[in-house]
């Protein structure tokens, strides 16, 4: 069955680290990738995505992801983490399911700033 | 400025009666979502509709229903027969399905059912 894991269910760095939260998915085929960002009370807001093409991708707030077919990964990256960054990180991918397409998202890695 | 406008922010209610939650989006998309979110549990799809009057069960739907009679609307009613319906409820619209889209999301509605 199709699948994401985000095998992080929370993680702690310290401001100015850098960060790297996973995402690996289960599907036969290339699905189209999102990471998702939610603060605490607060709907979801897209950070970046990837269709195809060049594998890494920028985002918003200075986060990137690579996608790695190889792997079936789809890592989230960012150089140096703000406190602000403090939130949930949810990894979907959208793939085929028969007449329709269908989000499955991985169950989220909270992160923790500290100064 | 577009979006997606969910409310009320809190709701409260007892056991036994159904509520109606607020979803609005001047976003012009034609596709809206539901989805309920719980600890630990990411987030489960409730309802979905990809046109007005047209609608789809999601993977739980049992205990809610929903209506699309204005692009703009869609409200989720949790009646009495959910039998855990105290969550955080969350609001998306995308241009459309089956096309990619993002999702754009509402700022959600913590229900209380005691």
């Amino acid at each position: 069955a199709q699948s994401v894991t985000q095998p992080d269910i929370h993680i702690t760095v310290s401001e100015g680290a850098s960060l790297e939260l996973r995402c690996n998915y289960s599907y036969g085929a290339t699905p189209y990738l999102f990471w998702y960002v939610q603060s605490p009370g607060q709907g979801l807001q897209l950070l970046l995505k990837y269709f195809s093409g060049d594998t890494l991708v920028q985002g918003i707030k200075g986060f990137e992801a690579e996608f790695k077919r190889s792997q079936s990964s789809f890592n989230l990256r960012k150089p140096s983490v703000h406190w602000s960054d403090a939130a949930e990180y949810f990894c979907a991918v959208d793939i085929n399911a028969g007449n329709n397409r269908k989000l499955i998202w991985g169950l989220g890695t909270s992160l923790a700033v500290n100064p | 400025d577009g979006g997606i406008t969910q409310s009320p922010k809190y709701l409260f209610r007892k056991e036994g009666q159904n509520v109606t939650l607020s979803c609005e989006q001047n976003l012009n998309h034609d596709a809206m979502y539901w989805y309920r979110q719980d600890p630990g549990q990411g987030l489960r799809l409730i309802y979905y509709s990809q046109i007005v009057n047209d609608f789809q069960k999601g993977d739980i739907a049992e205990g809610y229903s929903v209506s699309r009679e204005k692009k703009e609307s869609f409200p989720l009613t949790v009646t009495s027969a959910q039998k855990n319906p105290t969550a955080f409820y969350l609001c998306a619209s995308s241009p459309r399905t089956g096309n990619n889209s993002p999702l754009h999301f509402g700022n959600g509605t913590r229900l209380t059912v005691t």
